[in-house]
Formats: structure tokens, C-alpha cells, sequence
């Protein structure tokens, strides 16, 4: 049962230009949404996270837009970099308890130079 | 370096052989959480510590995994008796109590059963 999903194994975007990566999750619980991303031979690195209670976090480059009732966020990366060229990991998590992340199977980012 | 550091960073074994991974957490990180990676996916959960307490499993792991926390720092996953399918990346990674869901990743032991 995958709970959170990532549907675009990859995407390959220009220098400069946006890149967005989606994400869909099922368990209408989770309340704290996270992206990592991971370089090879690399753990992952969390990236950015928002909370339920927001619909939008920002931290320089990188913007997180959350639509609960579509159950969908997304990750906007602008203007994208080719150091951007990761796997990026779509994770979603509960705020009580002790946080359990659920992941989703990663989008393969590439920014052409 | 003071993230997490994981021994060893390959291990190669044969089919019915015991394996045995360490975790170093970050130092003021009392919760350590062990994943597992395959090919095409996301890390998967397979246990959760608080200090030296385990107060989670996931049904992943088999009774032929057993992790441990001795004394709350670092942590040990052992495999016994490897099968092919238990080749992945495995990946542990600590966290604040204040802020679980922000865990710092180990750069993981990539595991080959042949």
C-alpha cells in the first residue's frame, strides 16, 4: 500500500528554468509533509517541509505548495541549478507521536546545463 | 564530521551468512530510526529507538533481523541467516524528539547477498 507517490520517475529540466516535482499521498492523517534529496553514494538530505495547517513554505530557491484536499503537494525549484540534479524523495509524516516518515519511491531530477 | 556515520559502507555475503551494520548517530540525537532501500523505491521503516528503548518494528523485519541500542548512542542491525532478498541499501538516520520527521541519513551500508 503505497501511501505517498510519486508518479514521474524523472524529469529532465533546462538551467534557469522551473522545475516542479508532485507528489500525491492517500492517508488523509498525515499532517507534515517533508522532501528529501538524495545524491548517489549518499544518504538523503532533508530538503524543506510544511505543515498541514499551511498551504505554502518557501526557503530561497525552493517552494512548497500543499493542497490538502486534492492531497497533493509539489516542489518548485526556481531557477534550477545543475548541482539541483538529485533524487528527490517525497515524504509525509504524523506531528504526535514519534513521527513515523513514510517515503515515496523519488523522482530523478536533472538540470541540463 | 559530526553527522551520521554508518560501518561498513559495502558488505558482500554469501547466501546463510550473519551480517552485522552500525549506526553512529549525531551525539545529541536521542531518537535513531534503520530503513531499508531497494532498487526504485523510497527508504522503507523497519525500526525506531528512543535512547536505548525500541518501541516500534515494522513487519519487514523478519525474525532474522534484530537492531539494538545499547546505552542510547550508537545502534547495531544484524541479519541472520542473509537471503538474496535481503540485499539493499540500508540506511539509519537520528533525529530530535522535538522534530522526528526531520531525520539527518547516514550515507548507508549497501548490502549484496550472493
Amino acid at each position: 500500500d503505497q501511501q505517498v507517490k510519486q508518479n514521474s520517475p524523472s524529469l529532465s529540466v533546462q538551467e534557469g528554468r522551473i522545475s516542479i516535482l508532485n507528489c500525491d499521498y492517500t492517508n488523509s492523517m498525515f499532517d507534515y509533509f517533508l522532501w528529501y534529496k538524495k545524491y548517489p553514494a549518499e544518504g538523503p538530505t532533508f530538503l524543506i517541509s510544511i505543515s498541514s495547517i499551511k498551504d505554502k513554505n518557501e526557503d530561497g530557491r525552493f517552494t512548497v505548495f500543499l493542497n490538502k484536499s486534492a492531497k497533493h503537494l509539489s516542489l518548485h525549484i526556481v531557477p534550477s541549478q545543475p548541482g539541483d540534479s538529485a533524487v528527490y524523495f517525497c515524504a509525509a509524516s504524523f506531528s504526535g507521536g514519534y513521527q513515523k516518515v513514510t517515503f515515496g519511491t523519488g523522482t530523478k531530477l536533472q538540470v541540463i546545463p | 564530521d559530526t553527522g551520521v556515520s554508518q560501518n561498513p559502507r559495502h558488505k558482500i555475503t554469501k547466501r546463510g551468512q550473519n551480517v552485522t551494520f552500525r549506526c553512529d548517530p549525531i551525539s545529541e540525537h536521542n531518537r535513531l530510526y534503520w530503513y531499508r532501500q531497494t532498487l526504485g523505491q523510497g527508504p522503507e521503516f523497519l525500526t525506531y529507538f528512543q535512547n536505548e528503548a525500541q518501541l516500534e518494528k515494522s513487519r519487514l523485519l523478519s525474525d532474522r533481523f534484530s537492531a539494538e541500542r545499547p546505552k542510547g548512542s550508537f545502534s547495531t542491525l544484524e541479519i541472520q541467516r542473509t537471503e538474496q532478498g535481503d540485499s539493499a541499501m540500508y540506511l539509519c538516520a537520528s533525529s530530535l524528539p522535538e522534530t522526528g520527521y526531520e531525520q539527518y541519513f547516514g550515507p548507508g551500508t549497501r548490502l549484496t547477498v550472493t
